[in-house]
């Protein structure tokens, strides 16, 4: 199984601030890399697929990088909804895994 | 959108049927996933299915135990769960793949809210 592990696990930032999220996949997963960001209580929802294309409605302060077995989620001047928690995962092979998460919280 | 039922409290070694009702897009044209989520922390992939039933897969924790299905012609996804273990307590999520197979996949991009199983 491809193992997938993000750092930070926790994040404490200010509104204006840029953050950037690691995500080291176990093994060249190509760019079949997924960035997603959960608020409380909610389902996940999709940010970043295919390593660095940005999903439609969302806002381009969100950027995806990398390839092969190293990714990132850079967030440019942090919103108050930015406040959350993010995920990445791989859809090269199955099973499907995702990073343990990154917990990000107003400082 | 996805609605998910069928949730609760059940005890160990004993079975849950989780159901999904799909509606607002064409479900025979995309593979189905179940992913869950104890409360507070990640997000773990428990199985997927093709758009026309001819593959599924499962994560190690949950094969031979789960099974999924899906009824196209009922827009209905399903996740029969035996055996419960106390370690399968989670919110279950239906999510609806961008693409009709698995493997070398894109993304997810329609959850459902979500149901919580408990087993105590």
């Amino acid at each position: 199984d491809i193992q997938l592990t993000q750092s930070p696990s926790f994040l404490s930032a200010s509104v204006g601030d840029r953050v950037t999220i690691t995500c080291r996949a176990s093994q060249d997963i190509n760019n079949y890399l997924a960035w997603y960001q959960q608020r409380p209580g909610k389902a996940p929802e999709v940010l970043i697929y295919v390593a660095s294309t940005l999903q439609s409605g969302v806002p381009s302060r969100f950027r995806g990088s990398g390839a092969a077995t190293e990714f990132t989620l850079t967030i440019s001047g942090l919103q108050p909804e930015d406040f959350a928690t993010y995920f990445c995962q791989q859809l090269k092979s199955l099973p499907i895994t995702f990073g343990q998460g990154t917990r990000l919280e107003m400082k | 959108q996805l609605v998910e039922s069928g949730g609760g409290l059940t005890q160990p070694g004993r079975s849950l049927r989780l159901s999904c009702a799909a509606s607002g897009f064409k479900f025979d044209n995309y593979a189905m996933h179940w992913v869950r989520q104890v409360p507070g922390q990640g997000l773990e992939w428990v199985t997927g299915i093709t758009w026309n039933s001819g593959l599924t897969d499962y994560a190690a924790s949950v094969k031979g135990r789960f099974t999924i299905a899906r009824d196209n012609a009922q827009n209905s996804l399903y996740l029969q769960m035996n055996s419960l273990r106390s370690e399968d307590t989670a919110v279950y999520f239906c999510v609806k793949d961008i693409f009709p197979t698995l493997g070398q996949g894109w993304y997810f991009d329609l959850w459902g809210r979500g149901i919580l199983v408990t087993v105590s």
